[in-house]
């Protein structure tokens, strides 16, 4: 699998933006990026996934760099519900979520 | 569709008893995970199955560690016996396919002892 890398640590205030970036240069063309977050005492959630376009939904946005060695998961009004951990992780073919240390996101009231 | 399922939410368990862990999987999805999770190590991928039908198991630790999925509506996780280094949370995934562009939907894990 392709790897990823990812602060291993961030901070927000509540109720601002937050940006949290992932860098993934040897991403090859058919590695969708996924993003998964994993709240205190659960399981992990589905926040939001692409290809090549930016995507947005109800949770989040995600915005990928031309090049497509990059992306980033954007928050758009961070609340201290959104603390967790934030996984991005790509996955090509028929290869199954691998999980690395991800970015854990502090909120601050 | 109340999601994933999974039991026990807690089992404590002494060194050297058999420990069966359950899932029960979203209605109509076929492809079904298991992770673990620790501190130490992270969330590990065990085994994952596609049509009931074990894909790729070289995610399990050793021997002691078993999964079967009879039917699409249920799987389980065995270990036997048990020692106290499988402690960890164990997390049941199930998803509508197993292609790239798929989501993953976990369920609450199961908490493991083994004292």
């Amino acid at each position: 699998d392709a790897k990823t890398t990812q602060p291993n640590s961030m901070e927000s205030n509540e109720e601002e933006p937050v940006h949290l970036p992932c860098n993934h240069s040897t991403i090859s063309g058919t590695d969708y990026i996924h993003w998964y977050r994993q709240l205190p005492s659960q399981g992990p959630e589905y926040v939001i996934h692409g290809l090549t376009s930016n995507v947005n939904n109800r949770m989040a946005s995600l915005a990928i760099a031309e090049d497509r060695k990059s992306s980033t998961l954007i928050l758009h009004r961070a609340t201290l519900r959104d603390a967790a951990v934030y996984y991005c992780i790509l996955r090509s073919g028929n290869t199954p979520l691998v999980f690395g240390k991800g970015t854990r996101l502090s909120v601050i009231a | 569709d109340a999601g994933v399922i999974q039991s026990p939410r807690h089992e404590v368990t002494e060194m050297g008893q058999e420990v069966t862990l359950r899932c029960k999987p979203i209605s109509g999805h076929n492809s079904l995970f298991w992770y673990r999770q620790t501190m130490m190590r992270g969330l590990e991928l065990l085994i994952y199955f596609n049509n009931n039908v074990p894909i790729d198991d070289s995610g399990m630790p050793e021997d002691r560690f078993s999964a079967k999925m009879p039917n699409a509506s249920f799987s389980t996780l065995k270990i036997q016996p048990s020692e106290p280094r499988d402690s960890a949370v164990y997390f049941c995934a199930s998803s509508f396919g197993q292609g790239a562009n798929e989501k993953l939907f976990f369920g609450s894990g199961t908490q493991l002892s083994v004292l």
